[in-house]
């Protein structure tokens, strides 16, 4: 399995509702990631967990909380967003990555994000 | 801070020609990878080439290739033989940090490919 699965694909709230985006992949991948991409720009880091541990929070507001139960799922909590938070959500996994050495598969396997309105 | 800079933000290229995609980057971590990802119309990023920061020599996947110029601070990716499925947009980006947990992508540059 090669694949990282997101859902929901679309998901249209109020700026009042309480929202969960998921995210699972079974590639053994201890990194995972929440990437934000607006439209006609590129995917801004959001979150890093490593190991199930949060390891980098890009300053992100409070109203996006991420959660990793456990080395296969990566939820964002969504609560009282702005219409400006709406975008294309995207999830990531990788192996931990030995940069600067010839390598195959150094990338991240992207899932096919969530594509997020806020009305 | 790191910067990735792609200044082409459209290119054509007719059917079954090459086309060279730019990419320059700032950082001044002495260990970093460069990668190349490329993004349909569907939104998918899928993973096309990476180049070591140590490695001498150009990586190559098919018919995508890294013109890596490390003293330039350049990486372009190269695409032989275009082909129609390959019109979409092509982002260039760089992982740092432990773990290579931190990628920053540039900008990106839309890519046409015509019949």
């Amino acid at each position: 399995d090669t694949e990282v699965t997101q859902t929901p694909k679309h998901l249209v709230m109020g700026m009042t509702n309480k929202k969960s985006l998921k995210c699972e992949q079974h590639m053994g991948h201890r990194a995972m990631y929440w990437y934000k991409q607006k439209a006609k720009k590129p995917p801004e880091l959001m979150f890093v967990y490593s190991y199930e541990k949060l390891s980098i929070n890009e300053s992100v507001p409070s109203r996006f909380s991420p959660e990793c139960p456990n080395s296969s799922l990566l939820n964002l909590h969504l609560h009282a967003l702005q219409p400006e938070d709406s975008a294309l959500y995207l999830c990531a996994s990788s192996q931990a990555l030995r940069l600067g050495k010839t390598g195959r598969n150094y990338g991240y396997t992207f899932g096919s994000g969530t594509r997020l309105t806020v009305v | 801070a790191q910067k990735i800079t792609q200044t082409q933000p459209g290119m054509f290229v007719q059917e079954k020609e090459a086309v060279t995609l730019d990419c320059t980057y700032d950082t001044s971590d002495p260990s970093y990878g460069l990668f190349w990802y490329k993004q349909p119309s569907s939104g998918e990023m899928i993973f096309l080439i990476y180049q070591g920061s140590y490695d001498q020599q150009n990586a190559t996947e098919g018919r995508y290739s890294l013109n890596f110029q490390k003293a330039r601070k350049s990486a372009n990716l190269v695409i032989s033989a275009s082909q129609l499925g390959d019109s979409a947009m092509y982002f260039c980006a760089v992982g740092r940090g432990a773990g290579g947990f931190k990628t920053i992508f540039g900008a990106g540059t839309r890519l046409f490919v015509k019949a």
